[in-house]
């Protein structure tokens, strides 16, 4: 185990909607990444949060967003849903220059 | 967008043997870090390897990096059931900060 914790498991949306998924980072670890995982593809950096800051993103559009709070917990929102959003969404929690850590996801179905 | 590819696409051995996989990259890197997934689930972290450093093990897992050739190879010695899965690499670019970009992937399945 990780100690870094992602909920809901599993969540079916329908198109047009928002999401919000949850992440707990590692203890004492201070920065939290997200990643979008396609079905048969390796993860994709969707964007990063360093000390309640948004730290580097990858190639989303903006209705997708992030915070990060104080306790270095972070929310993924997803705004206006379409089909393609459906995937696995992983956080991972890392502290300065070292391994990153994984949850263990949340799917997403979107219909 | 992916940064490199993890050959082979897919690897079938038996128990006991060893497996080699192998993964190329496109930029510079800070590290190179291997994860393995289990059935679409959370990624776990096998091993990094930093960018000066050119062997790495952990167990029965053996990681080379070559950043003149941009490829890196992960070894599982003695091979077990339980280390079916898919295997990934990652790559943290020359800034670091742990935004990684990852391979394909290799499924691995090993029988009994």
């Amino acid at each position: 185990e990780t100690g870094v914790t992602q909920s809901p498991t599993h969540l079916i949306k329908t198109r047009g909607q928002q999401v919000t998924l949850r992440c707990s980072s590692q203890s004492g670890h201070n920065t939290v990444s997200w990643y979008q995982q396609a079905l048969g593809q390796g993860p994709q950096f969707i964007f990063q949060y360093y000390r309640e800051e948004e730290n580097g993103r990858g190639n989303f559009p903006p209705r997708f967003s992030g915070l990060q709070f104080p306790n270095y917990s972070s929310e993924l929102n997803v705004n206006a849903l379409e089909l393609d959003d459906s995937a696995l969404y992983l956080c991972a929690s890392s502290l300065d220059q070292g391994s990153a850590f994984f949850g263990q996801g949340t799917r997403l179905t979107v219909v | 967008s992916q940064q490199g590819e993890e050959d082979p696409q897919a690897l079938s051995i038996q128990e006991g043997e060893n497996a080699t996989m192998n993964c190329s990259y496109k930029t510079s890197i800070n590290n190179l870090q291997w994860y393995r997934q289990n059935s679409g689930r959370g990624l776990v972290h096998l091993i990094l390897i930093r960018s000066n450093e050119r062997e790495k093990h952990s167990g029965r897992l053996r990681v080379t990096l070559d950043t003149s050739k941009k490829s890196s190879s992960l070894l599982i010695t003695a091979s077990r059931a339980a280390d079916t899965a898919s295997y990934f690499c990652a790559t943290d670019g020359t800034g670091g900060g742990n935004k990684l970009t990852f391979g394909t992937g290799t499924q691995l399945k090993v029988e009994l």
